[in-house]
C-alpha cells in the first residue's frame, strides 16, 4: 500500500540550510511533491520532480530523489522566519501521468531559531 | 488569474444537519480534487473529479458523502446527516496535469 514518512519537527538556525526528509514505500511513484502549509492557510505548491530525475534545483530549494532508497529530501538554502511552516511530501501513484489524487505525509514543522 | 476559490471558509453544523462545501477551480482547469485534513494529520484524498464525472472516488467514505462538479459551476462536496468525527478542514485542489493548486480550505466544525 502506499506509505509516506517524514520526521514531525525540525529546527534550524535562521541562516543555516534546512533539510527535510521524506520516504515512501510505493516504488511506481510518478511523481513527487513538497507542499508548505502556514497556520490556517491552505498548501502551497513549492516544487516537484518526477521519478526519472535524481534533482531539481529552484532557487533556494534542491530536491534530491533516491529512487532505490525510495527517499525524497527538500533543503531550504539560507532559512529564514518567513520559512517556518509545516513542509508535506507527497506522491502520485497511478496511471493516470500525474493526474491521480496525492498521497500525503504528515507534515514536518520547521521551527527557526533566531 | 484567480487561485481556486472555497466558501464558506468555516461552516458551523450540528450533528444530523447537511453540510455543502463548494469549490471553483483556477481558471482553465478541468480537474478537481477534494482533500480532508484531520488536526494534527496531513491531507487525506477523498475524490478526484472532472467535469460531470467522478473518475477516482476511493478515499471517500460509503455513506453520507458525495461529490459533483457540474458542466456549470462550483465543483460541490456534499456532507449528509454530519457528525463529530467529520469535523476537519476540507481543501480542494484544481489541476490541468501534473501540479495541484490548493484553496483555502473550509473549516468545518460539527456541534
Amino acid at each position: 500500500g502506499e506509505d509516506v514518512e517524514q520526521s514531525l519537527f525540525l529546527s534550524v538556525r535562521e541562516g543555516d540550510s534546512s533539510v527535510i526528509n521524506c520516504t515512501y514505500t510505493d516504488s511506481s511513484s510518478t511523481y513527487l511533491y513538497w507542499y508548505k502549509q502556514e497556520p490556517g492557510a491552505g498548501l502551497q505548491l513549492l516544487t516537484y520532480i518526477f521519478s526519472n530525475m535524481d534533482m531539481k534545483q529552484d532557487q533556494r530549494l534542491t530536491v534530491l530523489l533516491n529512487k532505490k532508497d525510495k527517499h525524497l529530501s527538500l533543503r531550504i538554502a539560507d532559512t529564514q522566519t518567513g520559512d517556518s511552516a509545516i513542509y508535506f511530501c507527497a506522491e502520485t501513484v497511478g496511471s493516470g501521468g500525474g493526474a491521480d489524487g496525492l498521497t500525503f505525509g504528515k507534515g514536518t514543522h520547521l521551527i527557526i531559531q533566531p | 488569474n484567480a487561485g481556486v476559490m472555497q466558501n464558506p471558509r468555516h461552516l458551523v453544523r450540528r450533528r444530523g444537519q447537511e453540510a455543502r462545501l463548494r469549490c471553483s477551480p483556477m481558471k482553465g482547469h478541468s480537474h478537481v480534487y477534494w482533500y480532508r485534513q484531520l488536526p494534527e494529520e496531513g491531507l487525506k484524498f477523498m475524490v478526484y473529479l472532472q467535469k460531470e464525472n467522478i473518475i477516482d472516488e476511493s478515499g471517500m467514505p460509503k455513506e453520507r458523502f458525495s461529490a459533483e462538479f457540474p458542466k456549470e459551476g462550483p465543483s460541490i462536496l456534499r456532507i449528509q446527516q454530519v457528525v463529530r468525527g467529520d469535523s476537519a478542514a476540507y481543501f480542494c485542489a484544481s489541476s490541468n496535469g501534473v501540479e495541484q493548486y490548493f484553496g483555502p480550505g473550509t473549516r468545518l466544525t460539527v456541534t
